[in-house]
């Protein structure tokens, strides 16, 4: 079974601070993994994703994620923070379709990211 | 905006009642996915359609759900005698398989309040 587990359910940060949100996941086969984002009452929006290319995926926004498949970890980064990254950023995971390991995403709890001037 | 709307954005409903959403995916996307959102937590999949196949249901959906996809394009999400416990955001998603990823975008969501 496939599961994600996000570390820290808040993170505080400071404007021009480094942003690092945690994400390790399981997975039985190939993992695909997401991070996306989601603004208060809004849906979600994706950030980036790994598909098993390179191991450093860069998305918009300035985020960016390493897969480290001997940590199980897919961590999100961002060099600098800005007021408008204020929001809540969701890890998932999903099966190789190939394998019929289910085409549902599977989410983490989330991480509020909260940035002060 | 060709994006994946859903309908309406707002609901509240007195417990017992029925209540129907819907969701438009991209023209192009041939899966379409619900989610469900409780506050506080990542959205949990409840059922998903390739075309107009229900393909997997979710233990989340229970017997007074109901989904429908009849032409392969728009879906409605049912909930039968709503409960407290049903109120959420629902979100509907949608993805046009390539490769072998399952990229999927999302619509703003559905809140739904039971009184």
């Amino acid at each position: 079974a496939q599961s994600v587990t996000q570390l820290g359910s808040h993170v505080s940060v400071s404007e021009g601070a480094l942003v690092l949100l945690r994400c390790n996941y399981s997975s039985s086969v190939p993992p695909y993994l997401f991070w996306y984002v989601q603004y208060p009452n809004q849906g979600l929006q994706l950030l980036l994703k790994y598909t098993s290319a390179a191991t450093l995926v860069k998305g918009i926004n300035g985020f960016e994620a390493e897969f480290k498949k001997s940590e199980t970890s897919f961590h999100l980064t961002k060099p600098s923070a800005h007021m408008s990254d204020a929001a809540e950023y969701f890890c998932a995971v999903s099966g190789d379709l190939g394998n019929q390991a289910g085409t549902a995403l599977i989410f983490g709890k989330g991480t509020t990211l909260s940035v002060s001037s | 905006d060709t994006g994946v709307s859903q309908d309406p954005r707002h609901k509240i409903t007195k417990r017992g009642q029925n209540v129907t959403f819907r969701c438009d995916p991209i023209s192009e996307h041939n899966r379409l996915y619900w989610y469900r959102q409780t506050l506080g937590q990542g959205p949990e999949f409840l059922t998903y359609f390739q075309n107009e196949a229900q393909l997997e249901k979710s233990r989340l959906l229970s017997d007074r759900f109901s989904a429908e996809r009849p032409k392969g394009s728009f879906s409605t999400l049912e909930i039968q005698r709503t409960e407290q416990g049903d109120s959420a955001m629902y979100l509907c998603a949608s993805s046009l398989r390539t490769g072998g990823y399952n990229e999927q975008f999302f619509g703003p969501g559905t809140r739904l309040t039971v009184l």
